[in-house]
C-alpha cells in the first residue's frame, strides 16, 4: 500500500471548516483513500473514502487531485465534538470487506472554541 | 455504537500468562479484523478473517493466533505475555468497504 503524509497536528476555529491535507504521492491506479478518525481511545470511525472522484458525506467532503497524488478531507463546520486525531490510508479494497488499514501516526486536529 | 462488541473491556495479568479476547461482528459482517494498539507501536494491524477463514495478515505475533467461530464472532489468543504486550486491542468488522470498529480490549501486562 502507498504510504501517506499527514501533518502532525491542526488547530481550527469552532463552526469554521476543517481542511486535512494528505500525500500519497506513490498511490497505484487501483489503491483507494479513505480516511478514519479516533477520538481519545475509543475505536476508529470510518469517515470516508474515494477513488478518484470528489466524494461527500453527511460527515465530510473528501477531494482528491486530479493526478491523485493528494488530497484533503473538509469538515464543513468543525465542532468540539471532531477533535480526535485523523488518519489518511491508502489501500486495495478486494471486494466482499477484504482490505487491510496500515495506520500512521495521523494529523491531531484540535477543534478550539 | 458501531454494533461491534467486545469483551472484556479491560484485562490485567501476569507476564507469562495467556488470555482470550473476544468479539462479536455487526450482523451479518463476513470480515473480522483484528488491531493492536501501543503507545509506541500506534495501530497495527495483525490479522483478518472472512467467513471463518484466514483471509490476511499483518504483523501478528507468533505467540498470537485467532479464529472465527461459525457464527462469526472471533477470539484472539495472546500467549506468554510479556509487558510490551500490553495495548488496546481492537476488533473491527464490514462487509463492504467500511470497517465497523469495536471499543476495544484494554490489557494490561504486570
Amino acid at each position: 500500500d502507498a504510504k501517506t503524509t499527514q501533518p502532525p497536528s491542526m488547530d481550527c476555529a469552532e463552526g469554521r471548516a476543517a481542511n486535512l491535507p494528505c500525500n500519497h504521492s506513490t498511490i497505484s491506479g487501483n489503491e483507494y483513500v479513505y480516511w478514519y478518525r479516533q477520538i481519545h481511545s475509543q475505536g476508529p470511525q470510518y469517515i470516508i473514502h474515494g477513488l478518484k472522484n470528489n466524494e461527500t458525506n453527511e460527515m465530510a467532503s473528501l477531494i482528491i487531485t486530479e493526478d491523485r497524488k493528494s488530497s484533503t478531507l473538509i469538515l464543513p463546520h468543525a465542532t468540539l465534538r471532531d477533535t480526535a486525531v485523523y488518519y489518511c490510508i491508502v489501500t486495495r479494497y478486494s471486494g466482499a470487506g477484504s482490505y487491510q488499514l496500515t495506520f500512521g501516526k495521523g494529523t491531531k486536529l484540535s477543534v478550539i472554541p | 455504537d458501531s454494533g461491534v462488541t467486545q469483551t472484556p473491556k479491560h484485562l490485567i495479568t501476569a507476564t507469562g500468562q495467556r488470555v482470550t479476547l473476544r468479539c462479536s461482528p455487526r450482523s451479518g459482517d463476513l470480515s473480522v479484523y483484528w488491531y493492536q494498539q501501543s503507545l509506541d507501536q500506534g495501530l497495527q494491524f495483525l490479522i483478518q478473517y472472512y467467513n471463518g477463514e484466514e483471509r490476511a495478515k499483518g504483523n501478528i505475533l507468533e505467540r498470537f493466533s485467532a479464529q472465527q467461530f461459525p457464527d462469526l464472532h472471533s477470539e484472539l489468543n495472546l500467549s506468554s505475555l510479556e509487558l510490551g504486550d500490553s495495548a488496546l486491542y481492537f476488533c473491527a468488522s464490514s462487509v463492504g468497504p467500511e470497517q465497523f470498529f469495536g471499543p476495544g480490549t484494554r490489557l494490561t501486562v504486570l
